[in-house]
């Protein structure tokens, strides 16, 4: 059965405090996966897709990287104004039925 | 207008209300999806339509009916709901293509209670 598992639920780091999120998946046929950022009462907003095992990419504070079972986000030196939670999502196949979310990880960066 | 829209952004209903969410997109996409997101769970994807057709529907309830008139609008007809029906409901847009993974793009979603 595809999977996709996020850990930890729910993070706290103190500003400045590197840590990093997990994404582990099982799916026939990846296509892409996906990191997303979700603030209260909005809609979540796209961060990286990543489409091979090997392939990082970064933005700012972030990187993301991708192995053959896992997707890590690793967050440098983070700002309060990172806190938020953080999707990750699995595209396996062809069909776009095919989406399938984690549950999140919700960060919380203390000044 | 920018991006995906969505009206209303909260709405309450009774449980006999007809009521309907629409969803704008304005990026020149040609997929559409509708979202279920529920406390404590992850996003659940509801409806999808690829070039106005639907193309899925994830063994949804008949008492929640997309319509899909162009490839820019998107709407969630809705009657007859349960109060486990309350959640959050969030449209996206993407490019489609077969083989090809593209992301999506959220609206801010409608907060809908059912009473």
């Amino acid at each position: 059965e595809d999977q996709v598992t996020q850990s930890p639920e729910a993070l706290r780091l103190q500003e400045g405090e590197s840590s990093s999120l997990n994404c582990s998946y099982t799916v026939s046929g990846l296509r892409g996966l996906f990191w997303y950022r979700q603030d209260p009462g909005k809609g979540p907003e796209f961060l990286f897709t990543l489409y091979s095992a090997g392939e990082e990419k970064e933005k700012e504070r972030l990187k993301a990287t991708l192995t053959k079972k896992e997707s890590f986000l690793h967050i440098t030196a983070p700002k309060p104004e990172d806190s938020a939670t953080y999707l990750c999502a699995v595209q396996a196949g062809s069909s776009a039925s095919k989406i399938i979310f984690g549950s999140g990880t919700r960060l919380s960066i203390r000044p | 207008e920018t991006g995906v829209t969505q009206t209303p952004r909260h709405l309450v209903m009774g449980m006999t209300n007809k009521k309907s969410l629409k969803c704008e997109q304005h990026l020149g996409h040609n997929a559409m999806y509708w979202y279920k997101q529920s406390a404590k769970k992850p996003l659940e994807l509801m409806f999808v339509y690829n070039f106005k057709e639907q193309t899925e529907n994830n063994s949804v309830p008949s008492r929640f009916s997309p319509e899909c008139p162009n490839s820019s609008h998107l709407f969630l007809h809705l009657h007859t709901l349960q109060p486990e029906d309350s959640a959050l409901y969030l449209c996206a847009s993407s490019q489609e293509g077969i083989g090809q993974a593209y992301e999506q793009y959220f609206g801010p979603g409608t907060r809908l209670t059912v009473t």
